[in-house]
């Protein structure tokens, strides 16, 4: 399994409270990506990194940030969490982002805001 | 925006049976299409990758064609056993970026 870390692996928070989530990986890939699985959704791209600072945004990164200050650490943070973002969170890396390059995931970050 | 349907969202069969998942996408210009499952409170693994110049890829009992012009694409599974229970899911990449548009999954239960 490629070594990725997601914490917590489930977090209860309140409307309103800051939030962040770790993925760690011990692959050296370039490539980070954050996802949000939802019922009737699939998997939505939140956010993605291409290296060190280097960050763009997905599909759904309205009310998220992220940072990535050393290759193997690629943090998101919701700054004032909301109920609508109670979702299972994804980590993903891939060694490049050449298309076709395989992407692995961990095994998600259960968040529930009440 | 590219839009993925997978259908049915649920399937049941019996162990040794051959089905096919379907997926579906509504703009045909994409770079490739993954196949993926996903077990319960797990993340997803990658099964099978078609690029967009490819009709089929094969992997042991697991077959995935790709027909760019109608958007579609299906997943066969061949004598299915009760270790594939899990929910498969299809991504396509649009941009040549490798970021996905998923579908919501098919949910398949092979009973003993």
């Amino acid at each position: 399994d490629a070594g990725i870390t997601q914490s917590p692996r489930h977090k209860v928070t309140e409307t309103g409270t800051p939030v962040t989530l770790r993925c760690h990986q011990t692959e050296n890939h370039r490539y980070m990506y954050w996802y949000r699985q939802d019922p009737g959704h699939g998997l939505r791209l939140i956010h993605y990194s291409y290296g060190v600072k280097d960050t763009d945004k997905g599909e759904v990164s309205d009310g998220y940030s992220v940072s990535r200050s050393k290759t193997e650490d690629f943090l998101l943070t919701l700054e004032s969490a909301t109920s609508s973002q109670t979702s299972v969170y994804f980590c993903a890396i891939s060694e490049s982002g050449e298309t076709g390059q395989p992407q692995h995931f961990g095994d998600g970050t259960r968040l529930s805001i009440l | 925006k590219q839009e993925v349907t997978q259908i049915p969202a649920a399937l049941s069969v019996p162990e040794g049976e051959n089905l096919v998942l379907n997926c579906s996408f509504t703009d045909s210009a994409i770079y490739n299409l993954q196949w993926f499952r996903q077990d319960p409170g797990k993340g997803l693994t990658s099964l099978l990758l078609i690029q967009s110049s490819q009709r089929e890829q094969t992997s042991g009992r697991l077959n995935a064609s790709l027909d760019k012009s109608s958007g579609r694409s299906t997943l066969y599974i061949a004598a299915s056993q009760p270790g594939d229970s899990a929910t498969y899911l299809c991504a396509v990449d649009p941009y040549n970026f490798n970021k996905f548009y998923f579908g919501s999954g098919t949910k398949l239960n092979v009973k003993p």
